[in-house]
């Protein structure tokens, strides 16, 4: 089974703090994936990175970075927490697009409150 | 401007009907659309995808179709149980590009 491992389920984090989300996939997928999911929105893509060290912006980017060292682990970094950034932050996996191999396999979300 | 919508209020059914759900969309030529499940405080887990030149895809009691002049798809699940219960959500996909494109999702409530 694929598994995508998200480092915590619930963060409280204050404003202004930079905050860490770490993400683990163990199936030797090119794609990872950050999104947040808040009520009525939908999930909106944050980043996107399709090979270690190569990222690109998703339709949320600003207030948030990420990192991929290697190929296994993607890492979303709030610079400088704000309270808006209080959501349900999901990362997901996935092969090269196309085909039937399209499918994205999501972590179990990471509750961040910013208080 | 492109949309994609499901409907927002929770469909309440009784066990062993047939529920429907309903993803339409507007402004895009997705490729393919999948359909995924997603438990209270649970990442979704995909579920099934069709593509466009697919009228209709099953897998056990899960039926989904997709009409791309209609821009809409319908996924059925038929005789469903409680353990249904759950959100619903679909997403656009271009070969082109690597995003999905989510609904924010219908919850599904199947009454014993």
């Amino acid at each position: 089974d694929v598994k995508v491992t998200q480092s915590s389920r619930y963060l409280v984090k204050r404003t202004g703090e930079k905050v860490f989300l770490e993400c683990v996939q163990d199936m030797d997928h090119e794609n990872m994936f950050w999104y947040r999911q808040d009520p009525g929105l939908g999930l909106r893509l944050i980043y996107f990175s399709y090979d270690v060290k190569m990222k690109e912006k998703g339709d949320i980017p600003e207030g948030y970075s990420v990192s991929r060292e290697k190929k296994e682990r993607f890492s979303l970094i709030l610079e400088s927490a704000s309270t808006n950034q209080t959501s349900m932050y999901l990362c997901a996996s996935g092969l090269a697009t196309g085909g039937e191999n399209t499918e994205a396999f999501f972590g179990q979300g990471t509750r961040l409150t910013v208080v | 401007s492109q949309k994609i919508e499901q409907n927002s209020e929770a469909l309440n059914i009784q066990e062993g009907k047939t529920a429907t759900l309903t993803c339409n969309y507007t402004n895009y030529s997705p490729a393919y659309l999948q359909w995924y499940r997603q438990d209270p405080g649970r990442g979704p887990v995909f579920l099934l995808l069709i593509r466009e030149n697919e009228k209709e895809k099953r897998k056990e009691r899960l039926k989904v179709t997709f009409d791309t002049t209609l821009k809409q798809s319908l996924f059925h699940i038929t005789a469903s149980q409680p353990a249904d219960s759950a959100t619903y959500l679909c997403a656009l996909g271009m070969d082109s590009s690597y995003k999905l494109i989510f609904g924010s999702g219908t919850r599904l409530l199947v009454r014993p």
